[in-house]
């Protein structure tokens, strides 16, 4: 299986700021990476496709790159509603894994 | 617009049967592929299993392997996920997703959730 290492496993930050969580895959998983949001008590929701393609009707200030093993999801000027739990994925192969996420705290 | 609606919750004692069901509505069943994922209390999620893209059919996580069955009844739209053999550490939100497919095809992403099913296993 295909391990996946998110770091850090939680941060503080402040309205304004601008974050960025790394996702390292054990193998190459070309671009098949997603970042997804979770807030306590919800679904996931997917952010960021394909390593870096914006999904519809998420704001602009999510930004993701990176191919091969390492990958970074950036959150541009934090907004206090984007306190919350982040995961990747890779589904380059199966079974589909998760990093162990990284909680943005205030 | 696909909408996913998941049954409630559950307790169970341990050495039991749950079964999960995922109502689609939007979209027929036949259209979509269905993915399980779980997430224990406070802890990450997990996937248990779904369809694969590469063999076109139904695929597990090695650890559920046996106790795992995922069946879809097309005339109802309805997805179940079945798990046998219920420990403590099955205690989870279970929820069911659609796989949506890179605009290559290259790989894809859990794209709509269900709302989450709470699986309690208590003795």
């Amino acid at each position: 299986d295909i391990q996946m290492t998110q770091s850090p496993s939680s941060l503080s930050a402040s309205v304004g700021d601008t974050v960025s969580i790394t996702c390292r895959a054990s193998q190459n998983i070309r671009s098949c990476l997603n970042w997804y949001q979770q807030k306590p008590g919800t679904a996931p929701r997917v952010l960021i496709f394909a390593a870096s393609m914006l999904e519809s009707g998420v704001p602009s200030r999510f930004s993701g790159s990176g191919s091969g093993t390492e990958f970074t999801l950036t959150i541009g000027r934090l907004h206090p509603e984007d306190f919350a739990t982040y995961y990747c994925e890779q589904t380059y192969s199966s079974p589909v894994t998760f990093g162990g996420g990284t909680k943005v705290e205030i | 617009q696909v909408q996913l609606v998941q049954s409630g919750a559950e307790v169970k004692k341990p050495g039991a049967s749950v079964i999960v069901s995922c109502k689609v509505s939007g979209y027929s069943l036949t259209e979509l592929a269905i993915n399980w994922v779980r997430q224990a209390p406070g802890k990450g999620l997990e996937w248990m299993g779904g369809y694969d893209h590469e063999t076109e059919g139904k695929i597990f996580a090695e650890k559920f392997q046996g106790r795992v069955t995922m069946t879809d009844d097309t005339s109802a739209d309805t997805a179940y996920l079945e798990l046998s053999s219920l420990t403590s550490d099955d205690t989870a939100v279970y929820f069911c997703a659609t796989s949506v497919d890179y605009y290559d095809s290259s790989g894809y992403y859990l794209g709509f959730w269900g709302q989450g099913t709470l699986v309690i296993v208590s003795s």
